[in-house]
């Protein structure tokens, strides 16, 4: 079993509507939680951290649950701009340093 | 944040040859990670480089392999040795930036080298 799982896709989403896609985890260790953006042929960038509470930002919502170990990313009004690739990240903290494993990304595809 | 830049932006490799990777970072960083992305895959990292000490590899990856230097707070390089095609991928930097022991740090990634060995 992979530590960080995701539906790989593509969700297929109409210009204006909400989207939203999990990710699970494997390891009841991980501390912080990531989600990232990779557009094609570009390196990541943080979209939003997952705090316990949830969290906003924009039209994008975050949330996490520990006790099912998954974390979950909603896009609300979808733009044509927010076609890309989402990676979940996850992080351990560990005396040897911490550790970030990514899930093998979630492809979305907004269309007109 | 950080900014990142690596060299070669992009290669094209002869097999049993070696390719060095360069990072540089805009600010002093304690830590720096290099990360593989093969096609149609996720990250995985390759190795983490600390400055002054061994860089510390994940499993399946090997010194010998993938020597790393760090000899600066801004600098590292990645070499990727004796070059097979199973190696073409896209290589990237990474530095971790934030409140140190609060668990909070965020990675910024490098542009990344896109790397086809034939």
């Amino acid at each position: 079993r992979k530590e960080v799982e995701q539906d790989p896709g593509p969700f297929n989403v109409p210009e204006g509507a909400t989207v939203a896609f999990n990710c699970t985890y494997s390891n009841s260790a991980s501390q912080s939680f990531f989600w990232y953006r990779q557009d094609c042929r570009k390196e990541p960038k943080l979209l939003m951290s997952v705090y316990s509470s949830g969290n906003e930002d924009g039209r994008f919502t975050a949330q996490l649950n520990r006790a099912s170990q998954y974390i979950s990313l909603l896009i609300r009004d979808s733009k044509l701009s927010d076609s890309a690739t989402y990676l979940c990240v996850v992080r351990v903290i560990k005396a040897a340093g911490n550790k970030l494993t990514f899930g093998g990304g979630t492809r979305v595809l907004v269309k007109p | 944040s950080a900014v990142i830049s690596q060299k070669p932006s992009r290669d094209i490799c002869q097999r049993g040859t070696s390719l060095t990777i360069q990072c540089q970072v805009d600010s002093q960083v304690t830590m720096m990670f290099w990360y593989r992305q093969q096609p149609g895959q996720s990250l995985t990292l390759i190795a983490t480089a600390n400055q002054g000490s061994e860089a510390t590899y994940e499993s399946g990856f090997v010194i010998d392999k993938f020597p790393i230097s760090r000899p600066n707070l801004t600098f590292s390089t990645l070499t990727v040795s004796n070059m097979s095609p199973e190696d073409s991928s896209i290589y990237l930097c990474s530095v971790e930036v934030g409140l140190a022991g609060v668990g909070t740090d965020t990675q910024y990634f490098g542009p990344g080298t896109r790397l086809t060995v034939l």
